[in-house]
């Protein structure tokens, strides 16, 4: 079954840096790459998604990369505001099957 | 839209009973996903039911079972509850066809002492 590597587990920032968080993948019919905020207390989240046919795909100031290849995706957020403070999961399936296999997550800080 | 809810939001229960959660999808959404969150394991993929039919299962024991009713509400029931199945229950609903977009429900935590 598919596999899921998600690193780093813990990210501190300063506010107005950038934060990178990356994600390799296992099965190559994998197609939809979902990333999932989780703030305390709260429900995940669906901030950005990418299919395999799209190496870029960007929102305001979040953006996700994907290596087809390389079998990994990245999640970019520029600017960070204390308010991106929250744990960040990514997930993998092939799409059609909604069977999301996700990452360990990276809990992100942002410092004032 | 109305998001998607999950009843009850906390239950505690003790080992050896069985347990019942409930979730409505958003409006229209016709396939509900079911995941359980845990410190250890993260969050896992338990099963997913479309038009009243389990399509895809995750690797959990078979105690944990769900249906889906005709107006695509979902429930999952875990019979013979262990220590272990504590933990927070999350649903998640999409829409059918080529849109691959799943949203969560609040999830119902579950202690079981």
């Amino acid at each position: 079954g598919e596999n899921v590597e998600q690193h780093p587990s813990t990210l501190s920032v300063q506010e107005g840096d950038s934060a990178v968080i990356k994600c390799t993948y296992s099965d190559s019919a994998s197609n939809y790459f979902p990333w999932y905020k989780q703030e305390l207390g709260k429900r995940p989240q669906l901030i950005i998604d990418i299919r395999s046919n799209v190496g870029e795909k960007k929102d305001q100031r979040i953006a996700v990369t994907l290596n087809k290849t390389a079998k990994h995706f990245s999640l970019h957020i520029t600017e960070t505001q204390p308010e991106d403070s929250a744990v960040y999961f990514c997930a993998a399936s092939s799409g059609s099957a909604r069977q999301l296999t996700f990452g360990s997550g990276t809990q992100l800080t942002v410092l004032p | 839209k109305a998001g998607v809810t999950q009843t009850p939001r906390y239950l505690i229960k003790t080992r050896g009973q069985q347990v019942t959660l409930s979730c409505s999808p958003i409006s229209g959404h016709r396939s509900v996903s079911w995941y359980q969150q845990t410190p250890g394991q993260g969050l896992q993929f338990l099963f997913e039911y479309f038009s009243e039919t389990q399509r895809n299962k995750g690797n959990f024991p078979g105690r944990f079972s769900g249906r889906q009713f005709s107006n695509s509400r979902s429930e999952m029931n875990v019979s013979t509850l262990e220590l272990g199945d504590s933990a927070l229950y999350l649903c998640a609903s999409s829409e059918p066809g080529l849109t691959y977009e799943q949203y969560f429900g609040p999830g119902t935590r579950l202690t079981v002492t």
